[in-house]
């Protein structure tokens, strides 16, 4: 089945330790999407990968960048983590840049700062 | 700019019982799309039904419908026949015109109760 897949699901690092989480999809669409979201709060959008065109949110913090070596992969690596940056990090993927496209979600990555 | 509201943090249902979760919004654009997803305990955002502002037919897939009131800008989901795994946190969204970033309301957590 087509989808989205985010690795690991749960990642856990040390305060001020980088740490890069992974999404692939099968779907062969245009646009990846990162999101972060927190406890009981709607998902945040951090930047989207529209082929490989970075667009990022006016407030991402630095801290938080991109990769995206081809369609199939998108990478968020976060640079020095703080306790803050404690969430779930979302992975999504649109077929394009257009508000009729559906997003398609990944099953997440549970983020834990010590 | 674009507004999604949920004004029910939370619900409850008897399981086979019919329960209605509500959401509006605010736009001036004249095409745009709004959806419902689901994010059960194990956190994968699923869509459950979208619907585009230019059909008037309410859309539906199986026991779940929508109720769009255009005029109101309300656009409420409802789950017929609830079942136990219908349990999960709900998120009304929103993309419209040029924007094709999603816009979601605070969610409403939905308990299903045997």
């Amino acid at each position: 089945d087509a989808m989205v897949i985010q690795n690991p699901r749960y990642q856990v690092t040390q305060f001020g330790k980088p740490v890069t989480l992974s999404c692939s999809q099968t779907l062969n669409h245009n646009v990846m999407y990162w999101y972060q979201q927190k406890s009981s709060q709607a998902p945040k959008l951090l930047f989207h990968y529209y082929d490989k065109d970075f667009n990022n949110e006016a407030d991402t913090p630095d801290n938080f960048q991109s990769r995206r070596p081809n369609t199939s992969f998108c990478f968020l690596d976060i640079r020095s983590p703080g306790l803050g940056d404690a969430a779930m990090y979302l992975c999504a993927t649109s077929r394009d840049l257009r508000s009729q496209e559906t997003q398609y979600f990944g099953p997440g990555t549970r983020l834990l700062v010590l | 700019a674009q507004t999604v509201t949920q004004s029910q943090p939370e619900m409850s249902v008897q399981e086979a019982e019919t329960v209605t979760l509500s959401c509006t919004y605010d736009t001036s654009e004249s095409d745009y799309y709004l959806f419902w997803y689901k994010q059960p305990p194990s956190r994968q955002m699923i869509l459950v039904i979208r619907q585009e502002a230019y059909k008037q037919q309410n859309a539906t897939e199986n026991r779940f419908s929508v109720n769009f009131q255009k005029a109101a800008k309300s656009f409420s989901l409802k789950i017929s026949d609830s079942q136990l795994g219908d349990a999960a946190m709900y998120f009304c969204a929103y993309s419209g015109g040029s924007n094709y970033k999603l816009t979601f309301g605070k969610g409403t957590l939905l308990t299903v109760n045997p």
